[in-house]
């Protein structure tokens, strides 16, 4: 079957770094996503990979390992605002079906 | 540019009546999608449209849901009758298909309370 798993919460002080891992086991691959979404919010899009490596985006970056099934989404420079859920998504083998994550819950504080 | 417009934002019903929900899509998106999200949970997808045509409803429980999207643009969820359990958020989302990534725009959802 699928499976994706990423931790249930983090906690995080302003200014520090949170990195936050998925494992993955899909039917196929077709790419990794990172979503962020705020309590009571449509979930927003941060992130995609889907070849091995590192994707820098501002304060954010994702890494993708396909061999390794594992995927982690860096937050640097952490600001209030970045309390929120992080999920992490794979398409696998069906082209445009998103296989979600129960989320990351990043609480930031002061 | 309008994003993905859902309505209602939020509707309590009693359980065994019918409820029905909206969406429309980023204009120009031809690939749409219906999920469900529990509390606590991942988005779960219900159907996802390909223009006017369901291409995967196998996550859809076909008893009590039905979906549609009848001129390729917008498109209507509905349940009926609403069980207990259906108390969820229902999010629409659409992308462009044949886009790089197939990222996929959410609209704010319908959260529904069925009591």
């Amino acid at each position: 079957g699928q499976n994706i798993d990423q931790p249930t919460e983090m906690t995080a002080t302003e200014g520090a770094i949170v990195q936050i891992n998925c494992t993955y086991q899909t039917s196929g691959f077709n790419g990794l996503f990172w979503y962020q979404q705020h309590a009571g919010e449509a979930p927003t899009f941060l992130s995609y990979n889907v070849l091995d490596g590192l994707e820098e985006k501002g304060r954010f970056s994702s890494f993708l390992s396909r061999s390794k099934g594992y995927s982690y989404l860096l937050l640097k420079e952490l600001q209030m605002k970045d309390s929120a859920s992080y999920l992490c998504a794979v398409m696998g083998d069906s082209w445009g079906k998103l296989q979600f994550g129960a989320g990351t819950q990043v609480v930031v504080t002061p | 540019e309008a994003g993905v417009v859902q309505s209602p934002r939020y509707k309590i019903i009693e359980k065994k009546q019918p409820v029905a929900f909206w969406c429309n899509p980023i204009s120009g998106h031809n690939t749409l999608y219906w999920y469900l999200q529990n509390l606590g949970q991942g988005p779960e997808l219900l159907i996802r449209y390909e223009n006017e045509e369901a291409v995967d409803d196998s996550q859809l429980p076909k008893d009590r849901f039905s979906a549609e999207r009848l001129k390729g643009v917008d498109s209507t969820l509905k349940i009926q009758p609403a069980e207990l359990g259906d108390s969820a958020v229902y999010l629409c989302a659409s992308s462009l298909q044949g886009g790089l990534s197939h990222e996929q725009y959410f609209g704010p959802g319908t959260r529904l309370t069925v009591t």
